[in-house]
């Protein structure tokens, strides 16, 4: 398998601007993860989808930030408007069932 | 909510020493995973340990879940362990710990 693939691997954008990351989940798995990690915060989960369905999206910081799983291959991360303190590495992680969760490489948000 | 804290925070070694990095957590453990971050930046899976040891080459784990710690023993370290290393514990949603982070000199 392919693992996690995350698109694009580096954004940089203008404050204000849209920006929207992709994933493509393990085949197979049913469970999907976005994280954030950042120097002051660490590592911390914005959102969790079972079976494409979103079950805890209390880490996501505010309503510019959402995320939907139209199908159980493709997730997005879309943050509208961007502001320069979203600028983070975002990890995408997939499991089966809860079970051992695998990264995909991150993408590196920078926002000007 | 669970706190996970990992120790040491930094660690120097020579190449081809072996070293212990704890992970201690406030409440049950459920799920826990460790994970290497490489200086590309990458979170590599090494073990899915909620109790329990397992091994892999010169890596292995231990957790005992009754205590809430986990260790992960690396042997004969390489230059290319170094890195960050992470344990995240939780029910779906980890809690991660800050790190530790490992530079294995030549």
């Amino acid at each position: 398998d392919a693992g996690v693939i995350q698109s694009p691997r580096h954004e940089v954008t203008e404050m204000g601007q849209e920006v929207t990351l992709r994933c493509k989940p393990i085949s197979g798995h049913n469970s999907l993860f976005w994280y954030r990690q950042t120097m002051m915060r660490g590592l911390e989960l914005l959102i969790y989808f079972n079976n494409n369905v979103p079950i805890d999206d209390s880490g996501m910081p505010e309503d510019r930030f959402s995320a939907k799983m139209p199908n159980a291959s493709f997730s997005t991360l879309k943050i509208q408007p961007s502001e320069p303190r979203d600028s983070a590495v975002y990890f995408c992680a997939s499991s089966l069932a809860g079970d051992t969760q695998y990264f995909g490489p991150g993408t590196r948000l920078t926002v000007l | 909510g669970i706190q996970v804290e990992q120790s040491p925070p930094d660690l120097i070694l020579q190449e081809g020493a072996n070293s212990t990095l704890r992970c201690n957590f406030s409440d049950s453990v459920n799920n826990l995973q460790w994970f290497h971050q490489n200086p590309w930046g990458q979170l590599i899976n090494l073990f899915y340990i909620p109790s329990g040891t397992k091994q892999n080459g010169r890596l292995s784990a231990t957790t005992v879940a009754t205590e809430r710690y986990s260790l992960l023993y690396i042997s004969s370290s390489q230059t290319t362990d170094s890195g960050v290393y992470f344990c995240g514990e939780g029910t779906y949603k980890y809690i991660f710990g800050t790190g530790t982070r490992l530079k294995v000199l030549a």
